[in-house]
């Protein structure tokens, strides 16, 4: 079965700096990998997706993510951080029939510092 | 283009109390997902509609969870008995179809708290 593991449940990053959440995944096959973020109160909203070819993504709001499959991996990066960018990020592959079926990681806190 | 639509947005509970749930998926999306998401996990998937068909419910306890999707649009989420492990919230989501992977769109979702 897929699992997903995201490392850090809270990581703190001052307004500016960069930014790199973990992934590691678990699956059998060629992984369909999604980065989704969920700011309080409010649903998960996509910010980029990797299903095949080049292995750098890039996303919506600045982010980008690397797809390293000898490290079953997939870390999300911002270069520079802003205030709004506080929430909680999830990481989760797809499997299932047509790799509709996804699996989340508990997720990771973001907070921004001034 | 309006989003996933759920209700209530909050709902406390007694346990052993009945409770439902309801969403509207955006329009033209074939594929209708609820999902639970426990405090300080990620969302876990109860069960996966392809129109009014049920294509994955592996992980919806049975005994007390169910849920429909009449006419393939709406659909509706029931907790009966609830117990105090159902507290919760309940995200529904939709795409496009689920033969393909497209991008799961989520609704607000409903807090559940059963006391």
């Amino acid at each position: 079965a897929q699992s997903v593991t995201q490392p850090d449940i809270h990581i703190t990053v001052s307004e500016g700096a960069s930014l790199e959440l973990r992934c590691n995944y678990s699956y059998g096959a060629t992984p369909y990998l999604f980065w989704y973020v969920q700011s309080p109160g409010q649903g998960l909203q996509l910010l980029l997706k990797y299903f095949s070819g080049d292995t750098l993504v890039q996303g919506i709001k600045g982010f980008e993510a690397e797809f390293k499959r000898s490290q079953s991996s997939f870390n999300l990066r911002k270069p520079s951080v802003h205030w709004s960018d506080a929430a909680e990020y999830f990481c989760a592959v797809g499997a299932g029939s047509g790799y509709s079926t996804l699996t989340f990681g508990k997720g990771t806190m973001l907070l921004v510092s001034p | 283009e309006a989003g996933v639509a759920q209700s209530p947005r909050y709902k406390i509970i007694e346990k052993r109390q009945s409770v439902a749930f309801w969403c509207n998926p955006i329009s033209g999306h074939a594929t209708l997902y609820w999902y639970q998401q426990i405090l300080g996990q990620g969302p876990k998937l109860l069960i996966q509609f392809q129109n009014n068909g049920v294509v994955d419910d592996s992980q919806l306890p049975k005994d007390r969870f169910s849920a429909e999707r009449l006419k393939g649009v709406d659909s509706t989420l029931k907790i009966q008995p609830a117990k105090l492990e159902d507290s919760a919230v309940y995200l529904c989501a939709s795409s496009l179809a689920g033969g393909q992977v497209y991008e799961q769109y989520f609704g607000p979702g409903t807090r559940l708290t059963v006391t």
